[in-house]
């Protein structure tokens, strides 16, 4: 079955800096690339996410990769601010998600002002 | 945002005890799951139910006993369980249950003492 690791386990960056989570997947028929996002006692909620027909995808500060040849795939946020704090899951999943969501351990970023 | 709801949002229990856990989502979505999340470890798919019947029983022990009357609401009921037991249990939903999008409920925080 799919396995997801996630590095780092924890991130730590100073306001306005880039962050780099990298996420590498076992399944080369694993299509989809979720990212979800985790607040502190809150839900985690999709922030963005790619298929696998796309190398790219960019939304705002946040941009995620894919290297389906390599079987990994990082989230990008830019200009860091401290509402970026929180724990980032990606996942892999076959068709389109759904109960086939494989997720990674995820990381901790804390963004310091 | 009232999307998924969850009750109770925390919950303290003996090992001999009985208790369930309710989630609801009001979005239409077809699709409901259970996840169990424990510190440093990735999101563990417990159960899936797509239209009120069940397709998914990712190996969990009979202690735990999913409950789906309709598609709008889900049920966990607990009977013995165990200090290691104790997580945070996350219920979510899919519009359909390989639809990409998970949206989650703010969990409820099982202790087990």
């Amino acid at each position: 079955g799919e396995n997801v690791e996630q590095h780092p386990s924890t991130l730590s960056v100073q306001e306005g800096d880039s962050a780099v989570i990298k996420c590498t997947y076992s399944d080369s028929a694993s299509n989809y690339f979720p990212w979800y996002k985790q607040e502190l006692g809150k839900r985690p909620q999709l922030i963005i996410d790619i298929r696998s027909n796309v190398g790219e995808k960019k939304d705002q500060r946040i941009a995620v990769t894919l290297n389906k040849t390599a079987k990994h795939f990082s989230l990008h946020i830019t200009e860091t601010q401290p509402e970026d704090s929180a724990v980032y899951f990606c996942a892999a999943s076959m068709n389109t998600g759904g109960f086939k969501t494989i997720f990674g351990a995820g990381t901790r970023l804390f963004v310091k002002a | 945002e009232t999307g998924v709801t969850q009750t109770p949002r925390h919950l303290v229990m003996g090992m001999t005890n009985k208790k369930s856990l309710k989630c609801e989502q009001h979005l239409g979505h077809n699709a409901m799951y259970w996840y169990k999340q424990s510190a440093k470890k990735p999101l563990e798919l417990m159960f899936v139910y797509n239209f009120k019947e069940q397709t998914e029983n990712n190996s969990v022990p009979s202690r735990f006993s999913p409950e789906c009357p309709n598609s709008s609401h889900l049920f966990l009921h607990l009977h013995t369980l165990q200090p290691e037991d104790s997580a945070l249990y996350l219920c979510a939903s899919s519009q359909e249950v390989n639809t990409g999008e998970l949206f989650f409920g703010e969990g409820s925080r099982l202790t087990v003492l």
